[in-house]
């Protein structure tokens, strides 16, 4: 079992709708969740970050954390063209700072 | 705030020749640093992580007499692929921490902007 998961995708929305990206993680242990979006040929940046259960909300993403199923996801509101990225969950390990990426989602938003 | 920079931000290299590639934090002083490598379509993966003043840790699978990493003050470290071979021909992205490992639940991590190695 990979350590942390995402459908590769590539997930594709209509201009204007919510995007949801799913993440689940191995590592019950592991204490911060982020989503970084990376463009082709583009070094990753990050876009949010969530630590604690439940919703966490910037602008137009909300990152969603269940540890108890080991779920993190993020929802993008209102897509736009420009969101189109790869975007990829990473997961700091447990009383480190190491991060583990899942492969990343392909998100294209269709205008 | 927060930003790195790599240099270079591409490199050509041949067979055989041995590659340095500077990750700076210009705006913060780094306790830890991280090497990744990320192959085409495929996602970020840990190389190695250092730490200032002291050796850097790598992952598994990772050969460090190949890859050598120095970091020797609190805004810079240095990769060094060496004898280099097509197979390193990767996207090699640096990202730097001011916190040290353990401190704090949201440790971010700012990462430079990549360096595209190719090896002829």
């Amino acid at each position: 079992q990979k350590e942390v998961e995402q459908n590769s995708g590539p997930l594709s929305v209509p201009e204007g709708a919510i995007a949801s990206l799913n993440c689940t993680y191995s590592d019950r242990g592991s204490q911060s969740f982020f989503w970084y979006r990376q463009y082709s040929g583009k070094s990753p940046e990050l876009i949010m970050f969530i630590y604690s259960n439940g919703d966490k909300e910037d602008g137009r993403f909300t990152a969603q954390l269940n540890k108890a199923s080991q779920y993190v996801s993020l929802l993008i509101r209102d897509s736009q063209p420009s969101d189109s990225a790869t975007y990829l969950c990473a997961v700091a390990r447990n009383y480190g700072q190491n991060f583990v990426f899942g492969p990343g989602t392909r998100l294209s938003v269709l205008p | 705030g927060a930003v790195v920079s790599q240099h270079p931000s591409w490199v050509i290299c041949k067979s055989g020749t041995s590659v340095k590639i500077e990750c700076r934090s210009l705006d913060f002083q780094a306790t830890t640093m991280f090497w990744y490598r990320q192959f085409p379509k495929q996602s970020l993966m840990l190389m190695a992580t250092s730490n200032e003043g002291s050796k850097a840790t790598y992952e598994q699978g990772v050969e460090k007499d190949k890859f050598l990493i120095n970091h020797a003050s609190l805004t810079l470290s240095t990769l060094t692929v060496t004898s280099a071979h097509p197979e390193d021909s990767s996207f090699y992205i640096c990202s730097a921490s001011p916190f040290a490992p353990g401190l704090a639940a949201n440790n971010e991590q700012f990462f430079g902007p990549g360096t595209r190695l190719t090896v002829l």
